[in-house]
Formats: C-alpha cells, structure tokens, sequence
C-alpha cells in the first residue's frame, strides 16, 4: 500500500542555518506529493505541493523536489528562523483514486533557537 | 474568505461516554475529510464525504464511530461509547474537490478520554 517516511525528529537548529527534512514514499503509480506545517496550537497548514516528477514546490523559502527515481520529496530551506519552530508532515495523495485522500508520514519536530 | 470552523476545540471525557465534534468547511467545498491524529504520529483518514454521500470510510471504527453530513454542508462526528485510545486530536479539512490538489484543514478538537 501507499506510505510516507520521514526523517525522526526532533531537528534542532539555531536560526540562519540550512534545513532539510527527508521525506521517502512508497506508491503504486506516482501521486501528489505535499507538505504540511503545524505551529504550536494551530491546525495543519498546506505549505508547498508538487503534483509531478521534477516538480519543484516552493513557499516561503521552503522548497522540496519531487524525485520519481528516489521517491523523495526532501524538504529544504537555506535560512531558518525561530518563527519557523514547528512540526512538517509529508504526505501523497494517489491521483488514481481520485478521492484526495491524503496519506501521512510521521511529522518532524524543528526548533529553531536564536 | 472564512476558514474551516471546528468545535469544540477541546473536550475531556470519562471512557464509556459519549462525544460529537462539529465541523464546518469552506462554503462551496463539496468534499469534507476527518481524520485522528494519535499524539506523535500524522493525520489518518477517518470518513471521506461528497456532499451529503460517504466516499471512504473504511478506516472508521464503525462499531463506535459514526459521522454524518446530512445536507452537504457541516458534519458531525460521534464517538460511543469513548475508549482511551480514542484521546487524540479529530481534525477536519475541506476541498473544493476530490482530487489532489490539497486540502484546507481545521484547527482540530483535542479529545482526552480518562
């Protein structure tokens, strides 16, 4: 079946410094790929989406590839701040289905100090 | 434009009893998801709907669960009676579609069962 693997947290960086957070999936056929972020007492908020192989999502200085050879959609962003502090969530949906239905990794904790 | 409306956004239970979360999506958003989030893990689906019809719930313990979306629009989600294991948070998301492109997600109802 389809699934999510991302990389055990917590991350813990201090601000300025390169973030990545690897995401791996397991899919028959090739879904959406996306990015969720969760701050602290929020719900979960779409970050950046890639819908194809070699697509590029951006937002907010976030950026993550879609690696059909790989099957990763490592997160990344080259400067982070303590504003940043928050829990991502890779996540497919299978464009076969087409129900939307969103399949989840585990989430990655990041904090950022100063 | 308003976002997804969740109530109450938290709720604390003795095991055995009963509980309703409400939901309201994006006006003019057809499909609506819920999902439970166990602390430390990602968002899994619970009931997919469109409009008013059930499109997955093949993840909902329908020997406790219920949920319903009587004239396609808000939804309620039932739990009875409550197991400890049901303490989590219950979110929900809308889409204008059901199709890959992401979802709008609530801020969620953090249920602690005792």
């Amino acid at each position: 079946g389809n699934s999510v693997t991302q990389m055990e947290g917590p991350v813990t960086l201090s601000e300025e410094a390169f973030l990545t957070i690897n995401c791996t999936y397991t899919a028959t056929g090739y879904p959406s790929l996306f990015w969720y972020v969760q701050y602290p007492g929020e719900g979960l908020q779409l970050l950046l989406k890639a819908t194809k192989a070699d697509d590029k999502g951006s937002n907010k200085g976030f950026e993550a590839t879609y690696r059909k050879e790989t099957t990763s959609f490592h997160l990344e962003k080259g400067s982070v701040q303590v504003s940043d502090s928050a829990v991502y969530f890779c996540a497919l949906s299978d464009k076969r289905s087409n129900t939307g239905k969103l399949i989840f990794g585990q989430g990655t904790t990041l904090q950022v100090k100063p | 434009e308003a976002g997804v409306a969740q109530s109450p956004r938290y709720k604390i239970i003795e095991k055995r009893q009963s509980v309703a979360f409400w939901c309201n999506p994006i006006s003019g958003h057809a499909t609506l998801y819920w999902y439970q989030q166990i602390l430390g893990q990602g968002p899994k689906l619970l009931i997919q709907f469109q409009n008013n019809g059930v499109v997955d719930d093949s993840q909902l313990p329908k020997d406790r669960f219920s949920a319903e979306r009587l004239k396609g629009v808000d939804s309620t989600l039932k739990i009875q009676p409550a197991k400890l294991e049901d303490s989590a948070v219950y979110l929900c998301a809308s889409s204008p579609n059901p199709d890959s492109r992401g979802q709008y997600f609530g801020p969620g109802t953090r249920l602690t069962v005792l």
